[in-house]
C-alpha cells in the first residue's frame, strides 16, 4: 500500500540548515508528486512545495529563497533542504502524495525544532 | 489565493447536523478540498473537488459549492467527528489552506 514516512533531526540550531528525507512505498516517484506541508505547533497547515514526477519544482514564494525539494527515484526518497532556521520554522514537516487534486497520502509527520 | 474559514470554533452536541464555511478570496471553480484532522494525527481528505465523495470516508461528510463559497456538511455529528476540519484549494499558486475550523463537544 501507499506508505510515505519523514526522517531527520528533531532539533536544529538557528540559522542552520534542515535535511528532511521522505522514504515512499508503494508507488513509484516517476508516476506521482510529492509535496511538503508543514504545520506550526497548534496552528494551521502551510504548503512548501512540490517536486513533481517529472522532477520539476515548485516553491511557496514565501520560501523560494530558502528551500530546496530533490529525489532520488531509484532510493524512492524525497529530500528537503530549508536554510537560515528560526525559531518560527519549529513544526511539523509532512511529505504527502496527491492524487491529482488533493493530498490524498500523507506521512505521519516529524516535529522539527529550532533552538539552541 | 486566501481561505478564510468560520466559525473558528463550533460547540456542538453529537447527534446534531452541522455546516462548515469555507470562504475563497477570488473564485477557484471546484478545486477545493476539505480535510480531518484530530489531535496528534496527519490530515485525512474527505473531500475533493467541493463535492466529490472519496473511498473509504462516511456518507455522512458532504461538501457544496463552487467559485468563492463552499460548505463541508456534517449530518449527524458522531462522537469520532470531534476534531479540527481545514480547506485547502488546489485552483492557483502558492497551495493555500484554510486556518482551520474545531468542532468540539457542546
Amino acid at each position: 500500500q501507499v506508505q510515505l514516512k519523514e526522517s531527520g533531526p528533531g532539533l536544529v540550531q538557528p540559522s542552520q540548515t534542515l535535511s528532511l528525507t521522505c522514504t515512499v512505498a508503494g508507488f513509484s516517484l516517476t508516476s506521482y508528486n510529492v509535496h511538503w506541508v508543514r504545520q506550526p505547533p497548534g496552528k494551521g497547515l502551510e504548503w512548501m512545495g512540490v517536486i513533481w514526477n517529472t522532477g520539476g519544482t515548485r516553491y511557496n514564494s514565501a520560501l523560494k529563497s530558502r528551500l530546496s525539494i530533490s529525489k532520488d527515484t531509484s532510493k524512492s526518497q524525497v529530500f528537503l533542504k530549508m536554510n537560515s532556521l528560526q525559531t518560527e520554522d519549529t513544526a511539523t514537516y509532512y511529505c504527502a502524495r496527491d492524487r491529482g487534486g488533493p493530498f490524498a497520502y500523507w506521512g505521519q509527520g516529524t516535529l522539527v525544532t529550532v533552538s539552541s | 489565493i486566501m481561505l478564510t474559514q468560520s466559525p473558528a470554533t463550533l460547540s456542538v452536541t453529537p447527534g446534531e447536523s452541522i455546516s462548515l464555511s469555507c470562504r475563497a478570496s477570488q473564485s477557484i471553480s471546484t478545486n477545493l478540498h476539505w480535510y480531518q484532522q484530530k489531535p496528534n494525527e496527519s490530515p485525512r481528505v474527505l473531500i475533493k473537488y467541493a463535492s466529490q465523495s472519496i473511498s473509504g470516508i462516511p456518507s455522512r461528510f458532504s461538501g457544496s459549492g463552487s467559485g468563492t463559497d463552499f460548505t463541508l456538511n456534517i449530518n449527524r455529528v458522531e462522537p469520532e467527528d470531534f476534531s479540527v476540519y481545514y480547506c485547502q484549494q488546489s485552483n492557483s499558486w502558492p497551495l493555500t489552506f484554510g486556518s482551520g475550523t474545531k468542532l468540539e463537544i457542546k
